[in-house]
């Protein structure tokens, strides 16, 4: 099935420790995004990607790092310098329509749920 | 920076109830999405508005790009028990990010 899957699903993090959240994605999109989701809270960009070996911080860096080896990959690190990682991480991916302007769709993944020991 | 401005924050209403949620931006957009969020999950794109005053229908549900393009509305028709969950809507100008309201938590009680 064609999507977009993040892993683990649940995961915890101790003090100081750094993590990584996967994102893989086999739609053959060009952009992929990392938002974060506190309760009541909207969407928050963190990072996003519109080409390999490119990305563009967002709204809230702070505190992450990602990369883009690969078209079909955007792994996320929570660092220890992120004090307040709680929260519930989706993953997103668009195709990026040349001659139709930023007409985006985004796609999301089931998220992870990022909590703190 | 841009904000959206997503109202209500939630509702309550009673199963067959027609539903009516809406978006405001302080910018001009260019494209309005609307997403479903169930419990635990990610977002599911519902419907994508990309010319003002375009309206648009998915099913029961029904949304428009405003005439202003600084707004946009979902209406959801006789409401049934699964459409509970938090409405989102998203937009961008041309070149940017999308970003995103807070939401709408819709519960429907039959």
């Amino acid at each position: 099935d064609g999507g977009i899957t993040q892993s683990p699903k649940y995961l915890f993090r101790k003090e100081g420790q750094n993590v990584t959240l996967s994102c893989e994605q086999n739609l053959n999109h060009d952009a992929m995004y990392w938002y974060r989701q506190d309760p009541g809270q909207g969407l928050r960009l963190i990072y996003y990607s519109q080409i390999v070996n490119d990305f563009q911080k967002g709204d809230i860096a702070e505190g992450y790092s990602v990369s883009r080896e690969k078209k079909e990959s955007f792994p996320l690190t929570v660092t220890s310098a992120q004090k307040n990682p709680t929260a519930f991480y989706l993953c997103a991916s668009s195709m990026l329509t040349p001659g139709q302007g930023r007409r985006e769709k985004l796609f999301f993944g089931s998220g992870t749920q990022l909590s703190v020991l | 920076g841009q904000q959206l401005n997503q109202s209500p924050q939630s509702m309550f209403i009673q199963e067959g109830e027609d539903v009516s949620m809406n978006c405001t931006s302080s910018s001009i957009f260019n494209t309005w999405l609307w997403y479903k969020q169930d419990p635990g999950e990610g977002p599911v794109l519902l419907i994508a508005l990309y010319k003002a005053g375009e309206l648009t229908s998915n099913g029961r549900l029904t949304a428009q790009f405003g005439i202003t393009r600084k707004d946009s509305f979902l209406n959801i028709s006789a409401s049934i028990p699964s459409d509970v969950g938090i409405y989102f809507c998203a937009g961008n100008q041309a070149g940017t990010a999308l970003i995103f309201g807070k939401g709408t938590t819709l519960s429907v009680s039959s």
